[in-house]
């Protein structure tokens, strides 16, 4: 099965709402980093959290390594926030997988 | 600094081209990833170095794809007899782990659409 796993799929948000995402991975791991993805492709690092909380503006990102989740909070959604946020793990050997992500879309 | 560069941005070809894609890492980066990322998906590995190394190629299908790095440093994916299967964003990918680990910093991509 899959070693990372998002939910939810997609989300819709009035700007202003906030929006959590969840992150679940089936196996150890080494590192545990969240990527924002815009629209033309482009990935922007966000937090490198293998543990414990990081914040950064309005996201927030928690990983609790023994219930083997991360999540990422965003807090007062904009339209700019619009996009696909993605998590993955290092599995040890430098090898990282991705989940398949979460398209935020954050309307007026 | 410069962070990972890769071309072509877009490439556009009709089934059964050959196609290749560069990716220069980050220097002093010893570590290199390359994915695939079909449309509404999340990057899925496809291979990666270490030096000029490759660790791991077990997702690159072998018979079309092949990847070098023969100095250790820039790398060339290429794609032989390319098929609408094929069409994704191709994303490179460098890291330079030390204690602890440090996640790998990515390129803005080669979107490939095959017709």
């Amino acid at each position: 099965g899959q070693q990372v796993q998002q939910s939810p799929a997609s989300l819709v948000l009035q700007e202003g709402e906030n929006a959590e995402l969840q992150c679940n991975f089936s196996t150890s791991l080494n590192s545990m980093q969240w990527f924002y993805q815009r629209p033309e492709g482009s990935l922007v690092s966000l937090f490198y959290n293998p543990s414990g909380t990081k914040q950064s503006g309005r996201l927030t990102s928690t990983t609790v390594i023994k219930e083997r989740r991360s999540s990422l909070h965003i807090s007062s959604s904009q339209i700019t926030d619009s996009g696909t946020y993605l998590c993955a793990i290092g599995t040890g050997g430098y090898k990282v997988v991705f989940g398949s992500g979460t398209r935020l879309l954050v309307s007026p | 600094e410069a962070g990972v560069t890769q071309s072509p941005r877009y490439a556009v070809l009709q089934e059964g081209q050959a196609v290749s894609f560069w990716c220069d890492p980050i220097s002093g980066h010893d570590t290199l990833y390359w994915y695939q990322q079909p449309r509404d998906q999340g990057p899925q590995l496809l291979v990666y170095f270490r030096d000029e190394a490759v660790i791991d190629n077990s997702q690159l299908p072998s018979d079309r794809f092949s990847a070098v790095r023969p100095k250790g440093t820039n790398s060339t994916l290429k794609i032989q007899s390319a098929k609408q299967g094929d069409t994704a964003t191709y994303l490179c990918a460098s890291s330079q782990p030390g204690q602890g680990g440090e996640a790998p910093l990515f390129g803005e991509g080669t979107r490939l659409s095959v017709l």
